[in-house]
């Protein structure tokens, strides 16, 4: 029940703004988008979240469209460090608890 | 604030066996999630804890069991072991308010030869 896709694979210059985009076409009213990334099969790293508005905060900002069909993650001045996957996840409610659905990930590789 | 500690880090197992790990979650959180992650997979739901009862359930079958406990620390436990069993596990806590984020444990790194 795979509710986002992403590319499989981006480069991105040091230095430079890093753009991941996702596709979350079937996402209902009241479900949020959730941004995660993950080194090296390490846990999840939490990055932001967003309903409809954009959001911003110290790692990242969130853009979702008007529509909330897609979004766009920017990580403004990539480093090193930000080389990882990430992953586009809605969470959806089913009864009483919800849940968190990945989709395949994109390769952010961060090129000096 | 303390994150989300899973034990043990690493676990070898043979098919047919049974296998338990565990999961102290975040100061403050109440709600317990456990996924599991195939190796170039994203995580999958196995299910939510919340007030030491499953409250929500991926679409992994029965063998695939938990528990809450008081302190809102939680196990898995997964009997008959199958090779396909073999994944990062991972655990992630959460506050359960309306507007919340879910941190996630570094995961147990399960091996079913």
């Amino acid at each position: 029940d795979a509710k986002t896709t992403q590319p499989p694979s981006m480069d991105c210059a040091e230095g430079r703004a890093a753009n991941l985009p996702c596709n979350h076409s079937t996402i209902s009213g009241n479900e949020y988008v959730y941004w995660y990334r993950q080194i090296h099969s390490q846990g999840p790293q939490y990055i932001i979240h967003g309903l409809k508005n954009n959001e911003t905060n110290e790692m990242a900002s969130l853009i979702i469209t008007e529509d909330r069909k897609s979004s766009t993650l920017i990580l403004p001045h990539a480093t090193l460090r930000d080389t990882a996957v990430y992953y586009c996840i809605v969470r959806v409610t089913q009864g009483g608890s919800e849940k968190l659905v990945f989709g395949k990930g994109t390769k952010l590789t961060v090129n000096p | 604030e303390t994150g989300v500690t899973q034990s043990p880090t690493h676990l070898i197992k043979t098919r047919g066996q049974q296998v338990t790990l565990r999961c102290s979650s975040q100061s403050g959180h109440n709600t317990v999630s456990w996924y599991q992650q195939a190796l170039g997979q994203g995580p999958q739901f196995i299910f939510q804890y919340y007030r030491e009862e499953e409250n929500g359930r991926g679409n992994f079958p029965p063998r695939f069991s938990g528990l809450q406990f008081p302190n809102y620390s939680s196990e898995l436990n997964v009997n008959a072991l199958e090779l396909d069993d073999s994944a990062l596990y991972l655990c992630a806590s959460s506050s359960g308010l309306a507007n919340y984020g879910y941190t996630f444990g570094s995961g147990t790194r399960l091996t079913v030869v």
